[in-house]
């Protein structure tokens, strides 16, 4: 079953603004993982944050992880144009990793 | 450097046809997986393959079978195809099943399967 749940599905927001997204997850984990998909194209690996990191930043990324509430937080800051893609959060459940249904986010110029 | 590369890229079948989509990762990884993407519904694991010479169930394994050929080749196979198959699918690949880096997974680019 799913482990992650994303919020908002879907975000439109204009090039310069920031984007958040969120996660929400059921059990405890080790760590959590965003992943980028652009349109017809695979995931790609954005960033990871261990359970017992709070933020952690990559370029204009940010991700926070609240285990008592079990979220976790995407902030793109200064959005742009090639950012709109679908972004997913991802939790390990054993070997595999468990996948959310995804934000999808729409930068306009 | 290719990473993970599935083929074919899109395929039409008709119910009840049979085939195989492969999968090959030159990275060294241990693990694969397969996994299939609808709308609304996210990405749900078919198998995986957590080394070589292992294969388990995923969350939607009913009417796939997988063979981990070798320890780069991870293949599935759809032996009576049904139109609710219709998707897209993914193979992915990490260093390791558990542990630290070897977390991050990593995608192909999809096969877009239509089953009429």
């Amino acid at each position: 079953s799913q482990q992650g749940e994303e919020d908002p599905q879907a975000l439109s927001i204009q090039e310069g603004e920031n984007a958040t997204m969120n996660c929400s997850y059921k059990t405890s984990i080790n760590n959590l993982q965003w992943y980028r998909q652009n349109s017809g194209r695979g995931l790609v690996h954005l960033i990871l944050i261990r359970s017992n990191e709070r933020e952690k930043h990559s370029g204009r990324l940010r991700v926070t992880l609240d285990t008592s509430k079990k979220s976790s937080s995407l902030l793109i800051t200064a959005s742009r144009a090639a950012d709109t893609a679908s972004y997913f959060c991802a939790t390990r459940s054993g070997y595999a990793l468990n996948f959310g249904k995804g934000t999808s986010l729409l930068v306009t110029p | 450097n290719a990473g993970v590369t599935q083929t074919p890229k899109f395929q039409v079948l008709k119910t009840g046809q049979s085939m195989t989509l492969q999968c090959a990762q030159d990275m060294n990884h241990n693990s694969m997986y397969w996994y299939r993407q609808d709308p609304g519904m996210g990405l749900r694991l078919i198998y995986y393959s957590a080394s070589e010479g292992t294969t388990d169930k995923g969350e939607v394994p009913n009417g796939y079978n997988v063979s981990r050929l070798n320890k780069r080749e991870f293949s599935l196979r759809l032996e009576s195809a049904a139109p609710s198959q219709t998707s897209v699918y993914f193979c992915a690949s990490s260093e390791s099943g558990l542990s630290g880096a070897g977390n991050t997974i990593y995608f192909g680019e999809g096969s877009w399967l239509t089953v009429v």
